[in-house]
């Protein structure tokens, strides 16, 4: 069975500082990965997918993931956080094949302190 | 092109009363999927469907639960009678997809904020 662990509910970083998001996937198939970012009283939206190929992802607003299959991870970074970056992160995993279902990590919530 | 729309954006009722959510996927897109969002739950997939026909309903909380997609653009989900533990935001998401598995984004709705007292 699929499962997603995002580690850390709650991460706080300085403007201009480093972010990393953990997640951390069990498949016993080869997975897709998403991360989705989730802005207050909206709904997810996109931020980068992997599907195959190139295991450094690039998706919007600067940030990255990189899929390392000997880690079963896929951890989401961006070089500097902006006050903008704040909100809820999801991390989520398909790939059964006959199933087009997701399997959401529970988020992390992002706080990006002045 | 727009997204997913989805109605009303707020609903306040009184438990025991029906309740209807409205979906509207992206044209084109053949998945659409109910998922609700609590801060205890977290976000829980609620049912899917594919090309119109419900797939995967295990997520359904219920039988007061229940949801229908007559057609390619429209679904809905419907609460009778409706529980304050009912209360939650209810996202619609839908998606293309191709084959036997999913590589293809899911593009989600603004929600609908429910409320049942």
């Amino acid at each position: 069975a699929q499962s997603v662990t995002q580690l850390g509910s709650h991460v706080s970083v300085s403007e201009g500082a480093l972010v990393l998001l953990r997640c951390n996937y069990s498949s016993s198939v080869p997975p897709y990965l998403f991360w989705y970012v989730q802005y207050p009283n909206q709904g997810l939206q996109l931020l980068l997918k992997y599907t195959t190929g190139a295991t450094l992802v690039k998706g919007i607003n600067g940030f990255e993931a990189e899929f390392k299959k000997s880690e079963t991870s896929f951890h989401l970074t961006k070089p500097s956080a902006h006050m903008s970056d704040a909100a809820e992160y999801f991390c989520a995993v398909s790939g059964i094949s006959g199933t087009y279902k997701y399997i959401f990590g529970t988020g992390t919530r992002l706080k990006v302190l002045a | 092109d727009a997204g997913v729309i989805q109605s009303p954006r707020h609903e306040v009722t009184e438990m025991g009363q029906e309740v209807t959510l409205r979906c509207k996927p992206i044209s084109g897109h053949n998945s659409l999927f109910w998922y609700r969002q609590t801060m205890m739950r977290g976000l829980e997939l609620l049912i899917y469907f594919n090309n119109n026909v419900p797939i995967d309903d295990s997520g359904m909380p219920e039988d007061r639960f229940s949801a229908k997609m007559p057609n390619a653009s429209f679904s809905t989900l419907k609460i009778q009678p409706s529980e304050p533990r009912d209360s939650a935001v209810y996202f619609c998401a839908s998606s293309r997809n191709l084959g036997t598995t999913s590589t293809d984004t899911q593009y989600f709705g603004p929600g609908t904020r429910l409320t049942v007292l």
